[in-house]
């Protein structure tokens, strides 16, 4: 499995924008990057997903880069409940499963 | 709508007890999930199910049974409780079919201790 490289923690004041990175140099051709992230006491949540154009929804944006090997995650106006850590995860279509394998993700702070 | 619904939300056992995790989901999802997360640490999966009647291992099956008799429900079971099985315990379940652009939808966990 494709293997994701992301920063430990990261800092943000309130309404800010954040730029939340993640390295998958491994990455193939058919594996699609999926965001999520995980509020204290709480299950993951699902965030986002693309493949090879940025996309976006209410949540925030992903902007992947032209060679597929780097990914960026947007927060547009950072909220304190935006502080949670965050999760990139490349999921390659297995046959009839939808595993997910998860790193240590990027803790972020918010800061009032 | 519930989503996926985990019981109990804390558990407290004692070495060598069994109990039963229960996850349910109201979306009818093939693909449902159990994971474990150890403070610090990512999930790992458990076991997994994509669809009634199949199950499969995850990444540390060791200690866990799983059955899937129901498209709803996908119990997870500890036969000899260990101490090293204290965790937090997630569930997920989604659409299915492995494309691999289907979101995952969690449950928001069964804190066990075991002592």
């Amino acid at each position: 499995d494709a293997k994701t490289t992301q920063p430990n923690s990261m800092e943000s004041n309130e309404e800010e924008p954040v730029h939340l990175p993640c390295n998958h140099s491994t990455i193939s051709g058919t594996d699609y990057i999926h965001w999520y992230r995980q509020l204290p006491s709480q299950g993951p949540e699902y965030v986002i997903h693309g493949l090879t154009s940025n996309v976006n929804n209410r949540m925030a944006s992903l902007a992947i880069a032209e060679d597929r090997k780097s990914s960026t995650l947007i927060l547009h106006r950072a909220t304190l409940r935006d502080a949670a850590v965050y999760y990139c995860i490349l999921r390659a279509p297995f046959y009839n499963t939808d595993k997910l394998i998860f790193g240590t993700g990027t803790r972020l702070q918010v800061f009032p | 709508n519930a989503g996926v619904t985990q019981t109990p939300k804390f558990q407290v056992l004692k070495t060598g007890q069994s109990m039963t995790l229960q996850c349910a989901q109201d979306m009818n999802h093939e693909y449902m999930s159990w994971y474990r997360q150890d403070p610090g640490m990512g999930l790992r999966l458990i076991h997994y199910s994509v669809g009634a009647g199949i199950t499969d291992q995850g990444e540390v099956p060791n200690g866990y049974n799983v059955s899937r008799s129901t498209t709803e429900d996908f119990p997870l079971r500890l036969l000899s409780a260990a101490p090293s099985q204290t965790s937090v315990y997630f569930c997920a379940s989604s659409i299915g079919g492995g494309e691999g652009n289907q979101p995952q939808h969690f449950g928001d966990g069964t804190r066990l201790s075991i002592l």
